[in-house]
C-alpha cells in the first residue's frame, strides 16, 4: 500500500538552528501538507501546496517556515531558526483528487525537540 | 467560538458496549466531514467521511445535521483496539483544502 513517508522520525535541535524536515508524499497525489501537534494538543494546519506554489498557509506559518519541493518527489519543511515553542510532531499529508482535494494520507511524523 | 469543538473526555466503556462522540463546528460554509482516528502518538487516519444522508461503515454510523452544525459517531459492540482518540474534522473557511481538526476525544476500552 502506498505511503508517505518522511524523516527524520526525530530531531534534536538547538534553539536558533535551522532544521529541514523531509516528506516523500504518495507519487501520483497532487496536494501536498504540512499539520503540527503540540503534545497534548490538537492538530494544526500549517500549510498546503499544489501545482508548485503554496495554496494557503496558517497563521503560524509566518516568516520562519519555507516548503519546497526541490526534485519532484520530495516535499520539505524549513524552520530557518527554532524557537523552543517550535517543539512538535509535524505531519506531512499528501491527497490525490483533481478536482477535490479527497482522503489526506499522513505520514508517520517528525518528532522535533527545540532545546 | 471555537471552529470545531469536541468533549475531550475520556469514555471509559466496557467492551461490547455503545458509545456516541458529539462535535460541534463553527463555519456553515463547510462541506467536507470527517472522522479520524489517532493511536498514541501515531498520525491521524481516516475512520470515515460523513455525508449528509449519514453513513455506516461496519460497527460505525456518523452523523450529519447542517442546520445544527452537528456531526456524531456511534461506535457499537466496542473492540479493545477502538481504543483510541477520536478526531471531528472539517474543512476550513477559506476553502476545501484546510483541514480543522477537534482537539479529539478518547476512547478506552475496557476487558
Amino acid at each position: 500500500e502506498p505511503e508517505v513517508t518522511q524523516t527524520p522520525s526525530h530531531q534534536v535541535t538547538q534553539m536558533g538552528q535551522e532544521v529541514i524536515l523531509r516528506c516523500v508524499p504518495i507519487s501520483n497525489h497532487l496536494y501536498f501538507y504540512w499539520y503540527r501537534q503540540i503534545l497534548g494538543q490538537k492538530v494544526e494546519f500549517l500549510v498546503s501546496f499544489y501545482n508548485n506554489e503554496i495554496s494557503e498557509k496558517s497563521e503560524i506559518f509566518d516568516d520562519q517556515f519555507s516548503v519546497e519541493r526541490p526534485d519532484g518527489s520530495n516535499f520539505t519543511l524549513k524552520i530557518r531558526s527554532t524557537k523552543l515553542e517550535d517543539s512538535a510532531m509535524y505531519f506531512c499529508a499528501s491527497s490525490g483528487g483533481e478536482i477535490s482535494p479527497g482522503e489526506l494520507f499522513f505520514g508517520e511524523g517528525s518528532r522535533l525537540t527545540v532545546l | 467560538r471555537k471552529e470545531v469543538e469536541q468533549d475531550p473526555g475520556p469514555f471509559n466503556v466496557p467492551e461490547g458496549a455503545t458509545v456516541a462522540f458529539n462535535c460541534t463546528y463553527s463555519n456553515s460554509a463547510s462541506q467536507s466531514f470527517f472522522w479520524y482516528r489517532q493511536d498514541c502518538r501515531k498520525e491521524p487516519k481516516l475512520l470515515m467521511s460523513v455525508y449528509s444522508s449519514g453513513n455506516e461503515d461496519g460497527r460505525f454510523t456518523a452523523q450529519l445535521n447542517r442546520a445544527s452544525q452537528y456531526i456524531s459517531l456511534l461506535i457499537r459492540d466496542s473492540k479493545l483496539s477502538d481504543s483510541a482518540t477520536y478526531l471531528c474534522v472539517v474543512n476550513g473557511m477559506d476553502s476545501s483544502y484546510k483541514l480543522i481538526f477537534g482537539s479529539g476525544t478518547r476512547l478506552l476500552v475496557r476487558p
